[in-house]
């Protein structure tokens, strides 16, 4: 089936730093990608689409020029944490798709902990 | 995008059926149900997707009436390690999000 693979699994950074969270289609080609933040105990909350070669698409009330996004090829997108600050401490998953009716599929997510 | 209600949490004995209904109202033409299953610090995990009437894998069935307002996810047979949160989605083609909702919580019992 296909694989979506996202790296670091878990990354702890310093206030003020700024982590790359990258994420992957192993085995095809993903026209979009999606970034998804889950608190502990609650849901996933879509944060943006990604889409190859064009600008990503935010969700209200997501800070786009503090979650930088990039979709520079088929298989990769990646999402920066600028400027990270203790609430910005979250699992982030990225999910990938393509335009057929096939499921999304996700990956295993990224705990990011800033201290 | 179309939203969907499913019963917050569920309890269930080894070896039992469990079957997690969903409710989906709003459902459009072109959307798809499909069900994940996740485990904490764990990205969701397809299970399984269908369109109308019924859907089989070695894993799940998953049932929805002709007016596919609710679907059905039905587990045979489940395990301690089923126990995870089950999250039941609608929406069209693989490039357009999906929106989750609170999911549900099974605990499976020895």
């Amino acid at each position: 089936g296909a694989v979506v693979s996202q790296h670091p699994s878990w990354v702890i950074c310093k206030s003020g730093t700024s982590v790359k969270i990258e994420c992957r289609s192993l085995d095809f080609q993903a026209t979009t990608m999606f970034w998804y933040r889950q608190f502990p105990k609650q849901s996933l909350m879509l944060m943006a689409t990604s889409n190859e070669g064009s600008k990503a698409t935010y969700e209200q009330g997501v800070e786009k020029d503090k979650f930088l996004i990039n979709h520079a090829s088929l298989t990769l997108s990646t999402l920066t944490v600028t400027s990270a600050h203790p609430e910005d401490s979250s699992f982030y998953i990225c999910s990938a798709g393509t335009d057929t009716n096939s499921p999304l599929h996700f990956g295993n997510g990224t705990r990011l902990t800033v201290t | 995008l179309a939203k969907t209600t499913q019963p917050i949490s569920m309890d269930s004995y080894e070896g039992q059926e469990v079957n997690i209904t969903c409710s989906h109202n709003n459902i459009a033409t072109n959307d798809y149900i499909t069900w994940y299953q996740q485990f904490p610090s764990q990205g969701p995990r397809f299970i399984i997707q269908g369109y109308k009437t019924k859907v089989t894998n070695e894993v799940a069935s998953l049932f929805i009436p002709a007016d596919r307002k609710s679907s059905t996810l039905s587990l045979p047979r489940v395990s301690l390690s089923d126990t995870a949160v089950y999250y039941c989605l609608v929406g069209g083609p693989g490039n357009t999000p999906l929106v989750f909702g609170k999911g549900t919580r099974l605990s499976v019992i020895a």
